[in-house]
């Protein structure tokens, strides 16, 4: 157990629908990355928010929008979805600003766009 | 998104075998990182490395950062049950996670 928490773990859901994936990072932790993992194009970094703030962007999709609540918890909303957005969707947290080696992630929401 | 060549795709091997995997990139890295993901879970570390020619240990692990930094090596040794997963490699130019680039895999089976 990572102690990185995310829900749901399953989901599906039409094309053309919104949703939205919840995730709870390990306590004490400030940054948050979304990464998206799919059979063609592998683990892919979507956003990371540290402290609230937008920290880096990576391959994000402007259908899609993240952030990062006081609580530090954070949301990844995808919108307007299509089948290809199909895929595991995982969040990782770190301690700070984020060095690589001190990201742990979370078990993933599977997203089944149908 | 760009990925990293990883090879073998997947490996059947015997328990007790040892196994090699190995991961190039066309760009050079200042940190290669190696994870495992088992089914119904995230990525988990198993080993970093941050200097050419580096090699280092987790117990039966080792990794190797390639000297000309556009490669590296995760070797097994008397590979187990408990070691079915895919590994996964990831180089990062920056240091940070937000600049990883992951490896497209490597999916293990050991038989008994």
């Amino acid at each position: 157990d990572s102690g990185v928490t995310q829900t749901p773990k399953h989901l599906i859901t039409a094309t053309g629908q919104r949703v939205t994936l919840r995730c709870s990072p390990r306590s004490g932790d400030l940054s948050v990355y979304w990464y998206q993992q799919s059979l063609d194009q592998g683990l892919q970094f979507l956003i990371q928010y540290y402290n609230g703030e937008e920290r880096a962007k990576g391959n994000i999709l402007e259908r899609f929008s993240a952030q990062q609540f006081p609580d530090l918890h954070s949301e990844l909303n995808l919108s307007s979805l299509e089948l290809g957005d199909s895929a595991l969707y995982f969040c990782a947290s770190s301690p700070g600003r984020g060095g690589a080696n001190t990201i742990y992630f979370g078990e993933g929401s599977w997203l089944t766009v149908v | 998104g760009q990925q990293l060549n990883q090879s073998p795709q997947s490996m059947f091997i015997q328990e007790g075998e040892d196994v090699s995997m190995n991961c190039t990139s066309s760009s050079i890295f200042n940190t290669w990182l190696w994870y495992k993901q088992e089914p119904g879970e995230g990525p988990v570390l198993l080993i970093a490395l941050y200097k050419a020619g580096e090699l280092t240990s987790n117990g039966r692990l080792t990794a190797q950062f390639g000297i000309t930094r556009k490669d590296s090596f995760l070797n097994i040794s008397a590979s187990i049950p408990s070691d079915v997963g895919i590994y996964f490699c990831a180089g990062s130019r920056t240091g940070t996670a937000s600049k990883l680039t992951f490896g497209t895999g490597t999916r293990l089976q050991v038989t008994l």
